[in-house]
């Protein structure tokens, strides 16, 4: 089972509106969370971490982890046609040999539309 | 300029030979890390070095050998090529190891096994 899941599959989104993702993880030994984006022919980009339960704001971003239900989402407000990209869900577990192991979802395609 | 060089971009091998690819970080970062991405599976943890000791590593077979000959090297040789290994595969890098470190991609190496 994929450890780590995410939905939707794909996403298109008006130019200005709002894009949202979604992530859950089965493994409760994830506690870190990432945000990453892939430009096409390129290779992954941080968009922003969230470690602690509730929100966290980048400028357009909006991040949202409940530690509860392994449940963290990412929004993306005014969405430009340059947010069109996959974007993935990656988690961390904290061990004691702080291996730095990221684990990926499968990814979303967001596609922003003039 | 570019500060995670990888090389090279492309790669086209035959079944059972040998190849190596070869990962630079220009961004002083203490911890490298390989990770594979193909259509069928979501990126892949593959290692992890930090100050040029293996951490981890995730990957069933032997055929892969991450190499690092400096502190912002970290190379992986892959022997016995099989048509499974085709990929792209990602060098990443972050300040230190763990769970908190952001980890910055190169823009990855595309190998076909042909």
């Amino acid at each position: 089972q994929q450890k780590v899941q995410q939905s939707p599959e794909s996403l298109s989104v008006p130019e200005g509106g709002m894009a949202s993702f979604n992530c859950t993880s089965s493994d409760r030994n994830f506690q870190y969370f990432w945000w990453y984006r892939q430009h096409s022919g390129e290779g992954p980009k941080a968009l922003m971490s969230i470690f602690s339960d509730g929100d966290k704001k980048e400028g357009r971003f909006t991040a949202h982890l409940n530690k509860a239900s392994l449940h963290v989402s990412l929004h993306i407000r005014d969405s430009q046609p340059s947010d069109s990209a996959l974007y993935f869900c990656a988690a961390s577990e904290y061990t004691g040999a702080n291996t730095g192991k990221l684990t990926f979802g499968h990814g979303t395609i967001l596609r922003v539309h003039p | 300029d570019p500060k995670i060089i990888q090389k090279p971009k492309y790669l086209v091998a035959v079944t059972g030979s040998e190849k190596i690819l070869i990962c630079e970080q220009y961004l002083g970062h203490n911890a490298m890390y390989w990770y594979r991405q193909s259509a069928k599976k979501p990126l892949e943890f593959m290692f992890s070095y930090s100050y040029q000791k293996l951490m981890d590593n995730q990957t069933a077979s032997s055929r892969f050998q991450p190499q690092s000959s400096k502190k912002n090297h970290l190379d992986l040789q892959i022997t016995a090529l099989k048509p499974d290994d085709s990929a792209t595969y990602f060098c990443a890098s972050s300040q230190t190891g763990g769970a908190y470190a952001e980890q910055f991609f190169g823009p990855g190496t595309r190998l076909t096994v042909l």
